[in-house]
């Protein structure tokens, strides 16, 4: 059974500083890990998809690296901005089955 | 949102009344989910679908029952509800891309949630 893993579970950090949250699953045959943002009450909003044969994608200041073989996964987030606070979730779609299996999530609280 | 809409999205309930809800797409994607979250444990997989009457369970199924009888609807239901399943309830779609393992090559898209409460 895939166990994806978020640390750390909350972050603070000042506005400006860079953000770097990490995901990590035990099971490396994937089709692809997707990072989600999630506002409090509010649905999930997919920022970045990346294929399992890609090292890394990158949107605006967000840039999502995967290491399949080691099983890690790691999101930027350069000059962090008040409005970056949200929860972050990583997804992976498992080799074999339709499913994506979730983290827990990073809770990221940017102090203006 | 990729045309996704839940409803209802807010329902309080009672124990043990049957409760449904719906999540419907309008652009003919083949996949769709249900998830429930809560604190501490994260999204959840209940249910997943494939087609039209092709189902499959998730890892917290018992006590949800689902239909898909056309392709844009996909209902979970709640045969009997508990306090325990006082959750959040999303839904979710992958949207189609060729066959085979390339089927898994798209992002999948969520709803804005059923905020269900059991009382």
């Amino acid at each position: 059974k895939q166990e994806v893993t978020q640390i750390p579970a909350a972050l603070s950090v000042p506005e400006g500083e860079n953000l770097v949250l990490n995901c990590s699953f035990t099971d490396s045959a994937i089709y692809n890990l997707q990072w989600f943002r999630q506002d409090p009450g509010k649905g999930l909003t997919s920022l970045l998809l990346i294929q399992s044969s890609q090292r890394e994608q990158t949107s605006g200041r967000l840039n999502a690296s995967l290491d399949k073989s080691s099983g890690r996964s790691t999101l930027y987030i350069a000059a962090s901005q008040p409005g970056d606070s949200a929860t972050y979730l990583c997804a992976v779609a498992n080799y074999g089955n339709n499913r994506l299996a979730f983290g827990k999530g990073n809770q990221v609280v940017v102090i203006p | 949102d990729a045309g996704i809409t839940q409803s209802p999205r807010h329902k309080v309930t009672e124990t043990g009344t049957p409760v449904t809800l719906r999540c419907h797409q309008t652009e003919n994607h083949r996949y769709m989910y249900w998830y429930r979250q809560d604190p501490g444990h994260g999204l959840r997989l209940i249910h997943y679908s494939y087609g039209v009457k092709d189902t499959d369970k998730g890892e917290v199924s018992d006590g949800y029952s689902v239909s898909r009888s056309k392709t844009e609807d996909f209902l979970l239901t709640l045969e009997s509800a508990t306090s325990s399943q006082t959750s959040v309830y999303f839904c979710a779609i992958r949207p189609n891309q060729g066959t085979g393992p390339k089927q898994m090559n798209t992002e999948a898209f969520f709803g804005q949630g059923t905020r269900l409460t059991v009382v």
